[in-house]
């Protein structure tokens, strides 16, 4: 009964790296999003995907790539990382119907960046 | 432009009283609302819901209710345990989008 797997679920990187955070959902939802949580500021929608194939940007996008290639898989891909990207990233999923339009969080990777 | 708010960062209520959390929001495309609630160090998890539609939704101890003309929504909690203290987040999404804005949060402590 996965879920919503985040992988990796800490890590620390140095300014200028680039990284990948995975994001895997076993349930065939066809929504998936990243957020970011920082203190005062909540959930912060960074990008979604309503498909394969189709992204579109949140809140906060800049400085974070993302592609769908499949219904299960939506990395979320840090090019050159910097101090403000220190945070902890959640992925969420849903389907397209449902009664509730609940959302299905991981349960969060936390990055730091030196 | 904060489009979902929570101005409450904290409450504190005895254990067995109400504890009411209050959201407001500014996009009058809103059409569904949702609670979340969030322990540390784990994803946050579902509450509750409301449609536009709707101006109140019980679950249990859990109710929301929804005020569109003031862009005001809250979620009530009777009787209040102490193993409701979490963040409590608000978010809502505009129809068809997909697209769910999330509200900074209040920290709930019920108090034994």
């Amino acid at each position: 009964n996965a879920g919503v797997t985040q992988t990796p679920k800490f890590q620390v990187l140095k300014t200028g790296q680039s990284m990948t955070l995975q994001c895997a959902q076993d349930m065939n939802h066809e929504y998936m999003s990243w957020y970011r949580q920082d203190p005062g500021m909540g959930l912060r929608l960074i990008h979604y995907s309503v498909g394969a194939g189709i992204t579109d940007q949140g809140e906060v996008p800049n400085g974070y790539n993302v592609s769908r290639s499949t219904t299960e898989d939506f990395p979320l891909r840090l090019l050159s990382a910097a101090p403000s990207q220190t945070s902890v990233y959640f992925c969420a999923s849903r389907n397209r119907g449902g009664d509730t339009g609940e959302l299905f969080f991981g349960e969060g990777s936390r990055l730091t960046v030196l | 432009d904060q489009q979902v708010k929570q101005n409450s960062p904290s409450l504190s209520v005895q254990e067995g009283r109400i504890s009411i959390l209050n959201c407001d929001y500014t996009n009058s495309m809103f059409d569904y609302f949702l609670w979340y609630k969030k322990y540390p160090a784990e994803g946050p998890t579902f509450l509750i819901s409301i449609s536009s539609i709707k101006d109140k939704n019980e679950d249990g101890r859990f109710t929301v209710f929804l005020n569109k003309s003031a862009k005001h929504l809250s979620l009530h909690i009777v009787p209040s345990q102490p193993g409701d203290s979490a963040v409590y987040f608000c978010a809502a999404s505009e129809e068809g989008t997909y697209k769910y804005i999330f509200g900074t949060g209040t920290r709930l402590k019920v108090l034994a």
